[in-house]
């Protein structure tokens, strides 16, 4: 079975670009969430989306958007990027929105922004 | 607010020596525990996991014990392989999302 599936692997952008990344869950699965990994740290959460509706946001400003499709993908959008904005960003999709509902992640976009 | 704290890294250790990676948190509640393992290059994938205290995950050797006590959730292995060089997360479920510790570099020499 496909696991959860990011793309592109890769992207470089200019400050002020935006950028629109894609996921696509494993199937079966309703609930997506994205998170962005800055070197070095561990990833922190910027949204979680189950049966399309936005169920929880991370503290992330307003240039930061998502959404998810009736086939269960998403999308994240980054408006105005800064140069803080380049990170690797990785969607993870499980079969319910409970907490203890194991996340299996994607390989991840590496975004960096010049 | 919620938080998870691991040791600084990078551990290196020589094959087959014992792995301890300590993880504390902080939690208001009572939270699932999860290890995730990072591959060079790839996403994260999910180790093992503990949802009540005096729970113990273990996966591919790989063990750790849920301690409200303590609020502690030490990873640990008793013989380590080449193999297992990776980075090593420790998180805790908060509401909506996984709330994830700084990571903890595992190298192993032959």
């Amino acid at each position: 079975d496909a696991g959860v599936t990011q793309s592109p692997t890769h992207l470089i952008k200019t400050r002020g670009q935006q950028v629109t990344l894609r996921c696509s869950p494993i199937s079966g699965h309703k609930s997506v969430s994205w998170y962005q990994q800055v070197l070095g740290q561990g990833p922190q959460f910027i949204f979680q989306y189950y049966e399309k509706e936005e169920r929880g946001r991370g503290n992330f400003p307003d240039r930061f958007s998502a959404r998810q499709f009736p086939n269960y993908s998403s999308e994240l959008n980054v408006n105005a990027l800064l140069l803080g904005d380049s990170a690797l960003y990785l969607c993870a999709s499980s079969f319910l929105d409970r907490d203890n509902s194991p996340l299996h992640f994607g390989n991840g976009t590496r975004l960096t922004v010049t | 607010g919620d938080s998870v704290t691991q040791m600084e890294g990078p551990v290196t250790l020589s094959e087959e020596a014992f792995l301890t990676i300590n993880c504390t948190y902080t939690a208001t509640g009572y939270p699932s525990l999860f290890w995730y393992v990072q591959y060079p290059g790839e996403g994260l994938q999910l180790l093992l996991k503990a949802t009540k205290a005096d729970d113990k995950g273990s996966n591919k050797g790989f063990e750790a014990t849920y301690r409200k006590e303590t609020t502690s959730f030490h990873l640990e292995k008793g013989s380590v392989q080449v193999s297992d060089s990776a980075v090593y997360f420790c998180a805790l479920s908060g509401s909506d999302k996984l709330i994830f510790g700084t990571g903890t570099r595992l190298q192993v020499f032959p």
